[in-house]
Parts: C-alpha cells; sequence; structure tokens
C-alpha cells in the first residue's frame, strides 16, 4: 500500500527553526509538495520537489532524498502566524497526489 | 470571482437525505478534484475530471457522484446521505496534463454533518 507518515504535531518558539520531516512509500514518484492549511481554511501550496536536493522560498525550504523516500520542510524565523498545520503529499505513477495527515506545528511566544 | 468557490460553508443533513456540494472555479483550469478529510487523516480523493466531459474515480467514490459539464463547474451529490459521510469536502482545480509539477488549488471547503 501507499504510505505518507509525518509527526502529528510539533512545538517550536517564535523566531526559532523547525524541521517537519515526512517519509513516504508510493508507488512511483512523480514529485513531492508541501502545503500549508489554517485552521478551518483550505491547504494552500508551499513547495514542490521532484529533484534531490534543497529548494528555498524566503523563510521556508523543502529537501528531498528520493533514494530514502524522505522529505523535510524547514521553517526559518517563525512568526505566529506559521502555527497552522503542514502536509506532505507525493504525487504517486499515476499522477494522483497521496496525502499525509498532516503535522500541527504550534508557535510559542 | 477569482480561484475557487464552494456552496454551502456548512450544512447539516439529515440521513438520507440529497446533497449537491458546488464547485466552481474561473482559472480555466482544465482538472478538477473532490476530496474529504477527516481528524487524524489525510486528504482522500473522492472522484476527479481531468476535462470537461470525463470523470474517475478517486480512493473513496461509494455514496458519491460527479459530473462535469463544462470546464468550470464540478458538482459532487450524495444520493442518500449517511453519518459517515460527515466530513468538511475541498475542491480543488489544477491546469492538469499529467505533468509532476501540476499544482492543485483548493476551494474554502463545505463542512457537512449529517446526523
Amino acid at each position: 500500500g501507499q504510505n505518507i507518515d509525518q509527526p502529528t504535531e510539533m512545538t517550536a518558539t517564535e523566531g526559532a527553526i523547525v524541521q517537519i520531516n515526512c517519509t513516504y512509500q508510493t508507488s512511483g514518484f512523480n514529485g513531492l509538495f508541501w502545503y500549508q492549511q489554517h485552521a478551518g481554511e483550505a491547504p494552500t501550496f508551499l513547495s514542490y520537489n521532484v529533484l534531490d536536493g534543497l529548494e528555498e522560498k524566503g523563510r521556508f525550504s523543502s529537501f528531498l532524498s528520493r533514494s530514502k523516500g524522505y522529505s523535510y520542510l524547514l521553517l526559518k524565523e517563525l512568526q505566529m502566524k506559521d502555527s497552522a498545520s503542514y502536509l506532505c503529499a507525493v504525487k504517486d505513477s499515476n499522477y494522483q497526489l497521496i496525502w499525509g495527515a498532516g503535522t500541527k506545528l504550534i508557535i510559542k511566544p | 470571482i477569482a480561484g475557487i468557490t464552494q456552496a454551502p460553508t456548512s450544512q447539516i443533513l439529515a440521513a438520507g437525505r440529497r446533497m449537491t456540494l458546488r464547485c466552481t472555479q474561473d482559472m480555466r483550469h482544465n482538472a478538477m478534484y473532490w476530496y474529504r478529510q477527516d481528524l487524524g487523516l489525510g486528504l482522500r480523493l473522492i472522484h476527479y475530471s481531468n476535462t470537461a466531459g470525463t470523470t474517475g474515480k478517486g480512493e473513496v467514490p461509494d455514496g458519491y457522484s460527479v459530473s462535469r459539464a463544462n470546464t468550470d463547474d464540478f458538482p459532487l451529490t450524495l444520493a442518500s446521505a449517511v453519518p459517515s459521510q460527515t466530513s468538511v469536502y475541498f475542491c480543488a482545480s489544477s491546469d492538469g496534463g499529467g505533468s509532476g509539477t501540476d499544482t492543485q488549488y483548493f476551494g474554502p471547503g463545505t463542512r457537512l454533518t449529517v446526523l
């Protein structure tokens, strides 16, 4: 079967750095996505990785290792508005997105 | 309008009733999707449409039907609602074309409670 694993919840301090991990086992791989979802709102696109390595976008970076079936999302200079759930999703061999359950990130002052 | 709209925002429904959730996009995207999101679970695909006139079944299609008469609209119908269909429903759209980079954009969701 297909599986995406993420920690259920993480806590971090305002101004700090946090790394949210995602491991996956899917039938095929056509890219990995990270989305942000604030409580009661829609998921919004953050990043896409298809090749190994780090993609940086401002305070957010995403890393991929296809051989390890592993990705992480790195958030720097945390702000209170970063409190949200972060969803990892992999596009499989049929180009369908398989979603993890999400990591709820709590930011404390 | 800009992006994707869904209606209603929320609904309480008696079991056995028929319900249609509406979804409209103005981005001229070819592909559209319906997901349900339940606590502790990832988004699960119900049905999808790669282009107007075609539809396909996702991971959890039972009890749901869809149609895609035109590019903009993709309604989801529950023929006879059951309590296990209580969930938050998200509609999404993308350019399509089957590429890996094809990114999905989501509507605001419909919170449905079936009693």
